[in-house]
């Protein structure tokens, strides 16, 4: 158990639709990431938040967006959604904007079916 | 562009004996290289690691390889157990990002057969 809680495990959906997954990182961990992982694909980094704010940004579509709260939890919101966006979404949290070692912490996953 | 590439999808070991596993990279900004265990329906976890500035860590069974010249790193599982059956990632960070993401690699699935 990492300690990176991710919600819901599964979701299915239809095109069109939007949804929003949910994250709370490790205990003290201030920084959260997002990675999508397509069929039989590596993970692809979406957006990183540290403290709230935006902290890097990836290859995130414009139909994608997140937040980071107060409390340091973080979702990411996916509106008009299409087949392509059926995906595993990971999130991932370090203590630091950026981990001495490079260690991310990763949660279970959610996993997205669009139909 | 893929900044990290791992060109074998898949690989069949026998018990007891070495898995290697593989993976190039082209961005010679990279100053940490990590690899990544996953296994069915569970989220990746991290199992070692290495500074640009080594060219080998060791970790009990796990041993990783830099070579910054061939801009090559490998893994090394002895011996190797059937347990140790998942999709392994490669990943590195970017000094020069000045954030934590990783670039992963596309994973190579481990199958040790008993």
């Amino acid at each position: 158990d990492s300690g990176v809680t991710q919600t819901p495990k599964h979701l299915i959906t239809a095109t069109g639709q939007r949804v929003t997954l949910r994250c709370s990182p490790r205990s003290g961990d201030l920084s959260v990431y997002w990675y999508q992982q397509s069929l039989d694909q590596g993970l692809q980094f979406l957006i990183q938040y540290y403290n709230g704010e935006e902290r890097a940004k990836g290859n995130i579509l414009e139909r994608f967006s997140a937040q980071q709260f107060p409390d340091l939890h973080s979702e990411l919101n996916l509106s008009s959604l299409e087949l392509g966006d059926s995906a595993l979404y990971f999130c991932a949290s370090s203590p630091a904007a950026r981990p001495p070692n490079g260690e991310l912490f990763f949660g279970e996953g959610s996993r997205l079916t669009v139909l | 562009d893929q900044q990290v590439k791992q060109n074998s999808p898949s690989l069949s070991v026998q018990e007891g004996r070495i898995s290697i596993l593989n993976c190039d990279y082209t961005n010679s900004m990279f100053d940490y290289f990590l690899w990544y265990k996953k296994y069915p329906a569970e989220g990746p976890t991290f199992l070692i690691s290495i500074s640009s500035i080594k060219d080998k860590n060791e970790d009990g069974r796990f041993t990783v390889f830099l070579n910054k010249s061939a801009k090559h790193l490998s893994l090394h599982i002895v011996p190797s157990q059937p347990g140790d059956s998942a999709v392994y990632f490669c990943a590195a960070s970017e000094v020069m990002s000045n954030t934590g993401k990783l670039i992963f690699g596309q994973g190579t699935t481990l199958q040790v057969k008993p």
